[in-house]
């Protein structure tokens, strides 16, 4: 799978759009861009995903560079509630039972009042 | 909305002593997750199982680790023998068939081992 980057910590300001971005310049043609968050001591959730068009859903937004080498994950109206560990995870879609997700140390979002 | 749920939220046990960790995943999903999470370290995959056998495992998952699907809805993680080392959260997830990895994870259960 293929690694990637993410800025360790950010602060976004409570109904402002947060912008998170994920370098993965290693991915593969066959890989995917996931996005989880992990609210404080809470099971990771599944926030969106997307292998090279744009995506948005209820959550966010995905933007993915044409190259594919870096993404951003857009929260669009911050709310404290958003405050959580996001986490970029990219790879391929196998069609078997495993599919494990492999989490880095993904970005500490601080929303702010 | 389904969810996945796990039981107990805190388990604590003296190191040596069995434990079993329960999870009953969403209920038309067929793929089955143990993560864990050392207090302050990243989420690490442990184990998954698809149509009653394990599909793959971690270098985590040693033979003191046990998954098992009893009954056709529980979902099970046992350690035999628990060392200090294995305080941790112990998230279970689950996934639907034909899914892309959207695994909805359990709101975990916190082992400490004394």
């Amino acid at each position: 799978d293929a690694k990637t980057t993410q800025p360790t910590s950010m602060d976004c300001a409570e109904g402002r759009a947060a912008n998170l971005p994920c370098n993965h310049s290693t991915i593969s043609g066959n890989e995917y861009v996931y996005w989880y968050r992990q609210i404080h001591s809470q099971g990771p959730q599944y926030i969106i995903h997307g292998l090279k068009n744009n995506e948005t859903n209820e959550m966010a937004s995905l933007i993915i560079t044409e190259d594919r080498k870096s993404s951003t994950l857009i929260l669009p109206h911050a709310t404290l509630r958003d405050t959580a560990v996001y986490y970029c995870i990219v790879r391929a879609l196998i069609k078997a039972a495993g599919n494990k997700l492999t989490f880095g140390g993904g970005t500490r979002v601080l929303v702010k009042p | 909305e389904p969810e996945v749920t796990q039981t107990p939220s805190h388990q604590v046990t003296q190191m040596g002593q069995e434990v079993i960790l329960r999870c009953v995943p969403i209920s038309n999903h067929l793929y089955f997750y143990w993560y864990r999470q050392i207090l302050g370290q990243k989420v690490e995959f442990l184990v998954s199982f698809y149509n009653n056998e394990i599909s793959e495992k971690s270098e985590i998952f040693d033979d003191q680790f046990s998954v098992e699907r009893p009954d056709g809805s529980n979902f099970t993680l046992k350690i035999r023998s628990t060392k200090l080392e294995d305080s941790a959260m112990y998230f279970c997830a689950s996934k639907a068939p034909g899914s892309y990895n959207e695994q909805f994870f359990g709101p975990g259960t916190r082992l400490t081992v004394l």
